[in-house]
């Protein structure tokens, strides 16, 4: 059974730019939740996404934003970088209470 | 405001030895705890979990104990080997709390050889 997929898996952006993360779930998980990992920071919740509408949501500003279609691919879109946006970004799927972690995206903002 | 709460950055153990994990929680919503482990450059893998309605759970070298009035749970490794060297996140969720995953900061463990 094929993991959680992320892509890209390293992304370098300026400063103002956008950028789009995806995550493709384990097969038959409908919840996607996104992670920030920064140094000290643990991970930080960004949202969860289940059956394409947004269930829960951390705090992080208006620029994070996600969605999630019907076959429950997520992607995740950050608007107008920060330096502070660099960070591992995590995705996981669930089916039960336990999540499945995909290997991340590493974004580093210059 | 932190509610899951690793308060030891870092922590060194003999290889063999037990290496003992803590993570202290605030919110008496939380109902069932979780541990991850990670390796750098790769996402966390899940290791081990329990419940609110037990205070022990055990598979293999690793055993969560959950002390439900101190709001504390701490993962035990026995024997601790050089593949356990990783950094730890201990992890909350309730139903009541919409089922979010809440990590605390993580405590890098090495064991030495």
């Amino acid at each position: 059974k094929a993991g959680v997929t992320q892509t890209p898996r390293y992304l370098i952006k300026t400063r103002g730019q956008q950028v789009t993360l995806s995550c493709s779930p384990i097969s038959g998980h409908r919840s996607v939740s996104w992670y920030q990992q920064t140094p000290g920071q643990g991970l930080q919740f960004l949202f969860e996404y289940f059956s394409e509408t947004q269930r829960n949501k951390g705090n992080f500003p208006g620029r994070f934003s996600g969605r999630q279609f019907s076959n429950s691919r997520s992607e995740m879109n950050v608007s107008t970088l920060e330096l502070g946006d660099s960070a591992l970004y995590l995705c996981a799927s669930r089916l039960g209470l336990e999540a499945f972690f995909g290997q991340g995206t590493r974004l580093t903002v210059v | 405001d932190q509610q899951v709460k690793q308060n030891s950055p870092s922590l060194s153990v003999q290889e063999g030895r037990i290496s003992i994990l803590n993570c202290d929680y605030t919110n008496s919503m939380f109902d069932y705890f979780l541990w991850y482990k990670k390796y750098p450059a790769e996402g966390p893998t899940f290791l081990i979990s329990i419940s609110s309605i037990k205070d022990k759970n055990e598979d293999g070298r690793f055993t969560v104990f959950l002390n439900k009035s101190a709001k504390h749970l701490s993962l035990h490794i026995v024997p601790s080997q050089p593949g356990d060297s990783a950094v730890y996140f201990c992890a909350a969720s309730g139903w009541e709390y919409g089922n979010k995953l809440v990590f605390g900061a993580g405590t890098i463990l090495r064991v030495k050889s």
